[in-house]
């Protein structure tokens, strides 16, 4: 099945850009969606399709996809962005979703 | 206002039968899968399976297949997880999602999660 890569930990200092990779076989050819989960919440979808938003996410979170690696980009960052951000996309070969194995932001 | 709300947490023992739900409203319900993803205690998101209310199409991911069933009953606008014999590897939050189904399966609304504990 598709596996994803997400390294386990990323630090960023306030006001500075966060970026959070995710790697794939191939994963600039596939939809890649970020989520974002603080603490104690149920998750919520921050990037979708790569690059776009939903309604109400900051355009300080963004993202790109090519090659092997997905990148999701956070600018300015803030103490309220430090959670667990998970990667996810669809594997149409085994028709299942997979989800990276998360990446917890700090905020020092 | 899209919501999703899950039913409350459980506390079973191994080898009881569960199921739990999650009600969909403010949205066409028929339009959209309704996926369910496991959380064990300090770890990732695991991706279960999905369900379409419209003509309660299913997929498992592998590792689930067999361990769970997962139903709509579109008239009640409520989706289930069920399990016939829980095992304490089961106990973990479990999170229901409304997934786009335009092809791209991302979740843009999840339920507050059902904590599920199995315990002898």
């Amino acid at each position: 099945s598709y596996v994803l890569t997400q390294p386990p930990s990323v630090s960023v200092a306030p006001g500075q850009t966060a970026r959070i990779t995710c790697g794939g076989n191939n994963i600039g050819t596939k939809s890649v969606h970020w989520y974002q989960q603080r603490p104690g919440q149920a998750p919520v979808l921050v990037v979708y399709d790569n690059n776009d938003r939903p309604s109400g996410i900051p355009e300080r979170f963004s993202g790109s996809n090519s090659g092997n690696t997905a990148t999701l980009t956070i600018s300015r960052v803030e103490a309220g962005d430090e959670a667990d951000y998970y990667c996810q996309v669809w594997d149409s070969s085994s028709d299942q979703g997979v989800f990276g194995g998360g990446t917890k932001l700090t905020v020092l | 206002e899209v919501q999703l709300v899950q039913s409350g947490a459980e506390v079973k023992k191994p080898g009881e039968s569960l199921k739990i739900s999650c009600k969909g409203s403010g949205y066409s319900f028929d339009s959209y899968w309704i996926g369910w993803v496991r959380q064990t205690p300090g770890k990732g998101l695991e991706w279960m399976g999905i369900i379409y209310p419209g003509d309660s199409e299913t997929r498992y991911s592998p590792s689930f297949q067999g361990q769970v069933t997962i139903s709509v009953d579109k008239s009640t606008r409520i989706a289930y997880l069920r399990w016939s014999s829980l095992k304490a590897s089961d106990t973990a939050t479990y999170y229901c999602a409304r997934i786009e189904a335009s092809g791209t399966y991302q979740g843009d609304f999840w339920g507050q999660g059902t904590l599920v504990t199995v315990s002898s």
